[in-house]
């Protein structure tokens, strides 16, 4: 089965700087990989994601980019704010009406201000 | 959009009760929907499966007879968790997928279960 891992576990930035989540994954054929935000006591919430057809994909200050031959998609974040600390899973799937998601461990993310 | 609910957001049970935990589909109809658990600090843990109106595909080492799901309809699941213990104590998540062919799945706010 699809084995996400993610590092590193906890990333601390100052605030306004850059931060950069790596995850890789083991089945080749996943081909949809999104990011989900998760604040403290709440559900996640998907904030990009990416199909592997394409090797980028920007949204404002979040873009995401997947390199399929090596295994492994990035999420990216400029102008880091504190509201952006938050715990961050990457996940992996292949598409299809019953395909399931495949969770990294979660990033949590500190941004000081 | 793509809006999912769950009631209750934390319930307290004493030991050997069961509790149902809904799941709704606001604005959106969901064919699949899906029941997570999360342990403090810990990642996502996928329970099982459910399209409307048909049973339930648990993952291995899930007990189908303690974790009762029913997707009664495009909009709602149930998850019941039946003669609860201590160590049932978690976060239950569930996510529902707007159709067939959509990837994206939306996630609802969690609900927070202690047994007593």
């Amino acid at each position: 089965g699809e084995n996400v891992e993610q590092h590193p576990s906890t990333l601390s930035v100052q605030e306004g700087d850059s931060a950069v989540i790596k995850c890789t994954y083991s089945d080749s054929a996943s081909n949809y990989f999104p990011w989900y935000k998760q604040e403290l006591g709440k559900g996640p919430q998907l904030i990009i994601d990416i199909r592997s057809n394409v090797g980028e994909k920007k949204d404002q200050r979040i873009a995401v980019t997947l390199n399929k031959t090596a295994k492994h998609f990035s999420l990216h974040i400029t102008e880091t704010q504190p509201e952006d600390s938050a715990v961050y899973f990457c996940a992996a799937s292949m598409t299809g009406a019953n395909s399931k998601l495949t969770f990294g461990k979660g990033i949590t993310l500190s941004v000081r201000p | 959009g793509a809006v999912v609910s769950q009631h209750p957001s934390w319930v307290i049970c004493k030991s050997g009760t069961s509790v149902k935990i809904e799941c709704r589909s606001l604005d959106f109809q969901a064919t699949t929907m899906f029941w997570y658990r999360q342990f403090p600090k810990q990642s996502l843990m996928l329970m099982a499966t459910s399209n409307e109106g048909s049973k339930a595909t648990y993952e291995q080492g899930v007990e189908k007879d303690k974790f009762l799901i029913n997707h009664a309809s495009l909009t709602l699941s149930t998850l019941t968790v039946t003669s609860a213990h201590p160590e049932d104590s978690s976060f239950y998540i569930c996510s529902a997928r707007p159709g067939t062919g959509v990837d994206e799945q939306y996630f609802g706010p969690g609900t927070r279960l202690t047994v007593t």
